[in-house]
């Protein structure tokens, strides 16, 4: 079946450090992938999105380019601050249906002024 | 717009008790979903709706009962609980059944079973 596996955390930076948070996934079709972000007490929010191969979400700094090659959607940024402090979740949408969302188990960022 | 609103925020319940978390929204979603999230295990889907009077089981179904009579009501019921069923509980929902659509989420309920 359908899978995302994302590196386990913690991942602490300092701040204006560069970030990469692994995601690889597992699909029989053609996800659209997903990296969303879950600030503390919050409910999740989409960060970016990408529906086909070598497409590149971006938002706030954040990067990830679908890669259907090595199944991958890595999360980057070049310099964070300690407001990218949260959990960010990869996930995979497989079917027109929505109710094969996939998320992975979540990365905790910490980062320290 | 509210987006996406769940009430009550925290619950405390005894083993064997009953309830119904609630969840609303106003963007005229078609889709809406509930999903639970425990430590280290990302975001489980438990029931799912693809409009009005339609719903189907997620992976994690047992336990719980989800009715739509409304586009804008997706309330989920926990029948008996137990304290397996401690987790902290979103509701979301997107606008169709596009795989490309995001979901929009709301703020969670903690529910806590002694």
């Amino acid at each position: 079946g359908d899978s995302v596996t994302q590196m386990e955390g913690p991942v602490t930076l300092s701040e204006e450090a560069f970030l990469t948070i692994n995601c690889t996934y597992t699909a029989t079709g053609y996800p659209s992938l997903f990296w969303y972000v879950q600030y503390p007490g919050e409910g999740l929010q989409l960060l970016l999105k990408a529906t086909k191969a070598d497409d590149k979400g971006s938002n706030k700094g954040f990067e990830a380019t679908y890669r259907k090659e090595t199944t991958s959607f890595h999360l980057e940024k070049g310099s964070v601050q300690v407001s990218d402090s949260a959990v960010y979740f990869c996930a995979l949408s497989d079917q027109d249906g929505g109710f094969k969302t996939i998320f992975g188990a979540g990365t905790r960022l910490f980062v320290k002024a | 717009n509210a987006g996406v609103t769940q009430t009550p925020k925290f619950q405390v319940l005894k083993t064997g008790q009953s309830m119904t978390l609630q969840c609303a929204q106003d963007m005229n979603h078609e889709y809406m979903s509930w999903y639970r999230q425990d430590p280290g295990m990302g975001l489980r889907l438990i029931h799912y709706s693809v409009g009005a009077g339609i719903t189907d089981q997620g992976e994690v179904p047992n336990g719980y009962n989800v009715s739509r009579s409304t586009t804008e009501d997706f309330p989920l019921r926990l029948l008996s609980a137990a304290p397996s069923q401690t987790s902290v509980y979103f509701c979301a929902s997107s606008p169709t059944r596009h795989r490309s659509d995001e979901q929009y989420f709301g703020p969670g309920t903690r529910l806590t079973v002694t």
